[in-house]
C-alpha cells in the first residue's frame, strides 16, 4: 500500500512570494490534514478536510493561507505572500475516517525556506 | 486546551540500553499514537494506543487512560532509533495535539 505523497521534498522562496504544496492522501482515506511543524516543536494542525469538505480551519492564517481538495482526493496549501515565520516543515497527513479511533499517517513533508 | 507533555526532553544512550519515555496528558482522549521522526523528518507510526499494552518487536507500549498518561519503552537500543519521538492524542472534543517530543541520541 502507498503511504502518504507530498511534493516538492523542499521549497526555498522570498518573503512576500507565493508557494504552493501538493499532497496525495492513502487511496481510500477519506479525512486529509494539513500541519505545520516549526523547528524544535511537534506538529500543529492548520486544516481538514472531511473528502471535499473543510471540518476544521480554525489555526489556519486565513489572510495568507490556503487549502483545498476540490475531488475529495489530492490536495493543495497555498501561501501567499509568504513571511520569514512560514518557514517550517509542512505534513500532510490521512486517515480513513474523520472519527479519532482512526490511525493518522503522515507523508515526509515539504521543507520550506522563506529569506 | 489539552496539554501533553513529553519526558525527558532529551536522552542520550550507549547502543544497547533500554529507556522509557514517558507522555502526560491533561484530558481525557479517544486516541493516542506514538510516531518516530527520523533525521529525514518523516513520522513513522509506531503504536496506535488509546488504551492498554501493544508489543512491535524491541518497541513496546502502555496507556494508562484512567490515570491519563503513556509510556514507551525501546530496549537494546540501535543506532538507527536515534531521532525524535512524538506522542499525539486527540481529546474527546478536539483536533490531534502532539508534545514537544523526546529528542533521543544512541552512540554506537
Amino acid at each position: 500500500e502507498a503511504g502518504v505523497a507530498q511534493s516538492p521534498r523542499y521549497k526555498i522562496i522570498e518573503k512576500r512570494q507565493s508557494v504552493a504544496f501538493w499532497c496525495n492522501p492513502i487511496s481510500g482515506h477519506a479525512t486529509l490534514y494539513w500541519y505545520q511543524q516549526i523547528l524544535g516543536q511537534g506538529p500543529k494542525l492548520l486544516i481538514q478536510f472531511q473528502n471535499n469538505g473543510v471540518v476544521d480551519d480554525s489555526q489556519l492564517p486565513k489572510d495568507r493561507f490556503s487549502a483545498e481538495r476540490l475531488k475529495g482526493v489530492d490536495s493543495t496549501l497555498k501561501i501567499q505572500p509568504a513571511k520569514l515565520e512560514d518557514s517550517a516543515v509542512y505534513l500532510c497527513a490521512s486517515s480513513l475516517f474523520r472519527s479519532p479511533s482512526y490511525e493518522q499517517y503522515f507523508g515526509p513533508g515539504t521543507r520550506l525556506t522563506v529569506t | 486546551g489539552i496539554q501533553v507533555e513529553q519526558s525527558p526532553p532529551d536522552l542520550i544512550l550507549q547502543e544497547g540500553a533500554n529507556s522509557t519515555l514517558r507522555c502526560n496528558f491533561s484530558d481525557s482522549v479517544n486516541n493516542l499514537q506514538w510516531f518516530h521522526q527520523n533525521p529525514w523528518g518523516q513520522l513513522i507510526n509506531l503504536f496506535y494506543i488509546p488504551s492498554g499494552t501493544k508489543q512491535n518487536g524491541r518497541l513496546s507500549a502502555t496507556t494508562v487512560a484512567t490515570e491519563r498518561y503513556s509510556l514507551l519503552y525501546i530496549s537494546s537500543s540501535q543506532t538507527t532509533d536515534s531521532g525524535v519521538y512524538f506522542c499525539a492524542v486527540v481529546p474527546v472534543v478536539d483536533d490531534m495535539r502532539f508534545g514537544a517530543g523526546t529528542r533521543l541520541t544512541v552512540k554506537p
